[in-house]
């Protein structure tokens, strides 16, 4: 079967680093991505990963090994803006892409 | 602006009255793609398509119908909605294997 595991919620304070961590079991694997969802909005596009390793841009960071079927996204310098559902989703090849159910970051002051 | 449109944005209607949610991209992607997202379980694709007048089938296709006969338009049709269509859904676009664009969403209440 598909399944992809985040936690469900997580809170963190404004200023520190705060890591979501993502497992996933996909009967195929092109590319793990990750979105940002504020509440009652769209996702948005964060990051790609196809090959394993860290990937950095800006504040965000996201971390991929294929064959522990694992990616984590690292938030550094936390806003209160980035309170928000972080979606980590596995395009599985065949125009097909699996989302998890979504991690849900509260940033506190 | 590159985006992706909805209409509506929010929607209430009464089961069995069929129904028609537009969508319509400007970035001329090949690939759309219709989901429903509902609280615990994330987004689940309905159906797909990878270009005029090819789509398929997602995860969740039951009760849904869709069509591609022009590049930029994919409209979902709901042809007798149920209270379980009851749902936040979001259409999306992009070239083949890339991310994707996802519209502002439309609240559908089934009554």
């Amino acid at each position: 079967g598909q399944n992809i595991d985040q936690p469900t919620e997580m809170t963190a304070t404004e200023g520190a680093i705060v890591q979501i961590n993502c497992t996933y079991q996909t009967s195929g694997f092109n590319g793990l991505f990750w979105y940002q969802q504020h509440a009652g909005e769209a996702p948005t596009f964060l990051s790609y990963n196809v090959l394993d390793g860290l990937e950095e841009k800006g504040r965000f960071s996201s971390f991929l090994s294929r064959s522990k079927g694992y990616s984590y996204l690292l938030l550094k310098e936390l806003q209160m803006k980035d309170s928000a559902s972080y979606l980590c989703a596995v395009y599985t090849g065949g125009f097909k892409t699996i989302f998890g159910a979504g991690t849900r970051l509260f940033v506190k002051a | 602006e590159a985006q992706v449109t909805q209409n509506p944005r929010y929607l209430i209607t009464v089961t069995g009255k069929k129904l028609t949610v537009t969508c319509s991209q400007n970035m001329n992607h090949e690939y759309m793609s219709w989901y429903r997202q509902d609280p615990g379980l994330g987004l689940r694709q309905i159906y797909y398509s990878m270009n005029v007048e090819v789509t398929d089938k997602g995860d969740v296709p039951e009760g849904y119908k869709v069509s591609r006969k022009e590049k930029r338009n994919f409209p979902l049709i709901l042809e007798s909605p149920s209270p379980n269509q009851t749902s936040l859904y979001f259409c999306a676009s992009s070239s083949l294997g890339t991310d994707q664009f996802f519209g502002p969403g439309t609240r559908l209440t089934v009554l």
